[in-house]
């Protein structure tokens, strides 16, 4: 198994400002996902972030209001920019398991935006 | 396209009572999450699995995968299974997405 650590765990912020979350795992892995849960809804894919190359980005979300860095295997960061009360989420990383059938999640991040 | 759907959507119990959330999705599969997210949001897994049935504790999962249908099963409910309940799809290759149910949100009053 993997653990997950994110930072912050929480954070309020106000419109037009960026937050940076942080997630470490507790070992190498290729690919981290970063998802977003808004309030009463599932699981959204926001990017892949793999280490040496540009993030992928599923339909609907862009870098420039999404930004992502990759340094190393085991941490990973992302961005929310120009924050609107609708990025008000749980925003989440996770991993894959080693034989890619198992996912492991961060403990999450819950923002606000006033 | 895999659509992973449950039922029902919200769940209210009182402490003591037998609960089961379904899953049923479109795709075959080979295995089948099923997932809590508690009030604070952090997921964890409870359940892999890919046929018949596996217990931990009072948690019960069932899956038939030619009807492409899981349970998630709780008995004598307690007011900390209070969660969010989620299935989840695995990728059918590495480098695809898990796909996740909407979510089965669960109260147990005491």
């Amino acid at each position: 198994s993997a653990v997950i650590s994110q930072k912050p765990s929480r954070d309020i912020c106000q419109r037009g400002t960026s937050l940076t979350i942080q997630c470490q795992v507790d070992s190498q892995v290729t690919m981290m996902f970063w998802y977003r849960q808004q309030p009463g809804q599932s699981l959204t894919l926001i990017a892949t972030a793999n280490q040496g190359s540009e993030a992928t980005y599923e339909s609907g979300f862009v870098i420039d209001k999404f930004p992502i860095s990759r340094p190393n295997l085991t941490f990973s960061t992302l961005t929310v920019s120009n924050m609107s009360p609708e990025d008000s989420s749980i925003y989440l990383c996770s991993v894959y398991g080693l034989a890619g059938r198992e996912q492991y999640f961060g403990p999450g991040t819950r923002l606000t935006v006033t | 396209k895999n659509e992973v759907e449950q039922s029902p959507q919200n769940l209210t119990a009182q402490e003591g009572e037998f609960i089961t959330i379904n899953c049923s999705y479109s795709v075959g599969i080979s295995a089948l999450h099923w997932l809590q997210q508690h009030p604070g949001g952090g997921i964890v897994s409870l359940f892999m699995l890919s046929s018949g049935k596996k217990k931990h504790g009072r948690l019960i999962a069932t899956i038939n995968i030619q009807e492409k249908h899981s349970s998630l099963h709780i008995t004598a409910s307690h007011p900390r299974d209070s969660a969010v309940y989620i299935c989840a799809v695995p990728p059918h290759n590495y480098g695809q997405n898990f796909v996740f149910g909407p979510g089965t949100r669960l109260s147990v009053l005491p």
